[in-house]
């Protein structure tokens, strides 16, 4: 089954709504990154955040190792935050590098 | 800071065509990745590097051959370039599990 399971896979919001994105894990963990892109944009690195919790503006990112789970809150979201955000694991086990899911969508309509 | 470059940003090639991907780093990391990103789903490994002349195979590895001839660079071929090869190929850098990502190069195959 799929290592890395990301929840929702869309979201719609109005701007100023807050949103969480899940991302949980069934592997190991040797550290996982939040990545947001924009259509037909490049990645971007959010948070590398292996444990515990950082903020970046109206980011905020948590990692429970022992739930397997981390997430990424969107506080009182801007249009400018459409996109897609993906979360990835590192894992050395079996030789896979660096597992990603498959991404939410999230779209903010002013 | 470091910086990956991808050349080119753009490549339209040949059904049948042999074609080649480039990517540099600056960081001097020693692992480095190259996936694809199709639309609607999500990012695939084709082949990683853990050191020069180190090549380990992803999932998606068949239909392409990589080079890690120097610490800073490697590269991508297409071996024989199919419709179903239109997709954007991501180089990146990780050092300790924290990924960094270039832009990307768009490939259509005509």
């Amino acid at each position: 089954g799929q290592q890395v399971q990301q929840s929702p896979a869309s979201l719609v919001l109005q701007e100023g709504e807050n949103a969480e994105l899940q991302c949980n894990f069934s592997t190991s963990l040797n550290s996982m990154q939040w990545f947001y892109q924009r259509p037909g944009g490049s990645l971007v690195s959010l948070f590398y955040n292996p444990s515990g919790t950082k903020h970046s503006g109206r980011l905020t990112s948590t990692t429970v190792i022992k739930e397997r789970r981390s997430s990424l809150h969107i506080s009182s979201s801007q249009t400018t935050d459409s996109g897609t955000y993906l979360c990835a694991l590192a894992t050395y086990q079996g030789g896979r590098a660096l597992i990603f899911g498959t991404g939410t969508t999230v779209s903010v309509s002013p | 800071g470091g910086i990956i470059t991808q050349t080119p940003k753009f490549l339209i090639g040949q059904e049948g065509q042999k074609l080649t991907l480039k990517c540099q780093q600056n960081f001097n990391h020693d692992t480095m990745y190259w996936y694809r990103q199709d639309s609607g789903k999500g990012l695939r490994l084709i082949y990683y590097s853990i050191t020069e002349n180190d090549l380990q195979k992803g999932d998606l590895s068949e239909g392409y051959d990589a080079s890690r001839e120097k610490k800073s660079s490697f590269s991508l071929t297409v071996t024989s370039a199919q419709k179903n090869e239109m997709a954007v190929f991501l180089c990146a850098s990780s050092i300790e599990g924290q990924v960094f990502f270039g832009k990307g190069t768009r490939l259509t195959v005509v």
